[in-house]
């Protein structure tokens, strides 16, 4: 059971969009439509943005999608904004257990 | 809105048998709605999931901890626990209590507890 791959880090300017990609194998990205995002801000604990691969939980924004394709899932965060600097982990269903990746510095620079 | 607390030691020595207790408010613990998880993050490192338990009382746990943890829950106290036995340094760790949605979405999380595994 492997970690997730993630980027160690991705940045952007605020108002553009980044794209931050997880690769995973045919046994969880590939197979379960289980993919879930998380933000993290320093010292506090992360917060559900995406969930079932393109789903958002009700109060977070529209800029925050999700896709998936093969065996590799992708956040977009579109207009990007101060606030949006954080951890970003991505997660997925495997067979009885949930593997994480290792996690994406976003930066707003 | 659910809330979660985690609460229990801060502090265990190495070999001994850590323990937490998850306090659920804002809804019952017997819902089929959640599942119910432990996720731990080691100092400056990622999440990491230890296990999940079913309001039907199945389990599951991280292949690799699995010898040594258990989840169990009491629905008349609307709480859920964590034991992890035979520590080590290596289980020093932010330790969440999370709600699931089914598929694994940790929909809602503890504010987290800091144990560390020292003598």
């Amino acid at each position: 059971q492997s970690a997730l791959t993630q980027p160690p880090s991705a940045s952007g300017s605020p108002g553009q969009s980044v794209t931050i990609s997880c690769t995973g194998t045919s046994s969880d990205i590939g197979f379960y439509f289980y993919v879930s995002w998380y933000q993290q801000h320093p010292g506090k604990a992360p917060k559900l943005m995406i969930y079932e691969v393109n789903k958002r939980p009700s109060g977070v924004p529209d800029r925050f999608s999700g896709s998936k394709s093969g065996n590799t899932a992708s956040l977009t965060v579109s207009g990007l904004q101060t606030e949006d600097e954080a951890d970003y982990y991505c997660s997925s269903q495997a067979e009885n257990s949930v593997i994480f990746g290792g996690g994406t510095k976003l930066t707003v620079l | 809105q659910l809330q979660l607390q985690e609460s229990g030691p801060g502090l265990v020595k190495p070999s001994e048998t850590l323990s937490l207790t998850c306090t659920v408010s804002g809804g019952s613990i017997s819902t089929s709605s959640y599942f119910w998880g432990w996720i731990r993050q080691p100092p400056g490192k990622g999440l990491e999931w230890i296990g999940t338990i079913y309001f039907s009382g199945a389990t599951y746990y991280r292949p690799s901890l699995k010898s040594r943890v258990t989840i169990s829950i009491d629905t008349s106290k609307n709480q859920f626990s964590l034991r992890l036995g035979s520590v080590t340094a290596a289980d020093t760790a932010v330790y969440y209590c999370v709600a699931e949605l089914p598929g694994g979405a940790s929909k809602y999380w503890g504010q987290g507890i800091l144990v560390t595994v020292s003598s």
